[in-house]
């Protein structure tokens, strides 16, 4: 079964219009739960690792938080090029290495 | 995504062929990890390799797969007698050793696209 679930599946956002992505997971005893950026043709790019709940970290106009189920990925005053689809991961301690992908949010920032 | 690098980016196979998918990974990283993405549905994990050993084979079909990552060359993946399901991107990651390290997360390459005929 789906261990890690993201929603929405899409997202079209006007430049400007501040949002967030979210990532709920089932798993217990997680590792690690990592964002990253997926462009069309292209491999992930990785943005953020969170450990633990409560943890944030920044980069740019994105802000991603970690509770004890899900995590959120807030995108301030987005432009065209943060166009893309997002992709949250988990590392379950009991699988070493192994991610466990969600399907994604294609989220769309139209001028 | 230019630090780990896979070729072919595209290959297409007639049914019953071979397909040999290559990964570097990126310097000073020895830990290597396949994915395979299909149309719609999210990266699944497919096996898990260091120098010269399979650690976690285990989203890897039993038939016709097989993974390998000599102490010299590249990673390969390896599918014998393709059919038209295994049309998709095949992605790999590395990561550097000491995987109980919090700070080392998987670096992906661009993919190689693989389509049956």
């Amino acid at each position: 079964e789906d261990q890690v679930t993201q929603s929405p599946e899409a997202l079209r956002l006007q430049e400007g219009e501040s949002s967030s992505l979210n990532c709920s997971y089932t798993v217990s005893g997680l590792r690690g739960l990592f964002w990253y950026r997926q462009d069309p043709g292209k491999g992930p790019e990785f943005l953020f690792t969170l450990y633990s709940a409560g943890e944030e970290k920044e980069k740019e106009r994105l802000k991603a938080t970690l509770t004890k189920k899900e995590s959120f990925l807030h995108i301030t005053a987005p432009k065209p090029e943060d166009s893309a689809t997002y992709l949250c991961a988990i590392d379950r301690g009991s699988t070493l290495g192994r991610l466990y992908f969600g399907r994604g949010t294609q989220l769309t920032v139209w001028p | 995504n230019a630090g780990v690098m896979q070729n072919p980016r595209h290959l297409v196979r007639r049914r019953g062929q071979e397909a040999r998918l290559r990964c570097s990974p990126m310097k000073g990283h020895s830990h290597v990890y396949w994915y395979r993405q299909l149309p719609e549905e999210g990266l699944k994990f497919m096996v898990y390799l260091q120098k010269e050993n399979i650690i976690d084979e285990s989203g890897m079909p039993k038939e016709r797969f097989s993974a390998e990552f000599p102490k010299e060359g590249p990673s390969i993946l390896r599918i014998q007698q393709v059919v038209r399901g295994d049309s998709a991107a095949y992605f790999c990651a590395s990561s550097p050793p000491g995987i109980g390290r919090r700070d080392q997360p998987q670096h992906f390459g661009d993919g190689t696209r693989l389509s049956i005929l």
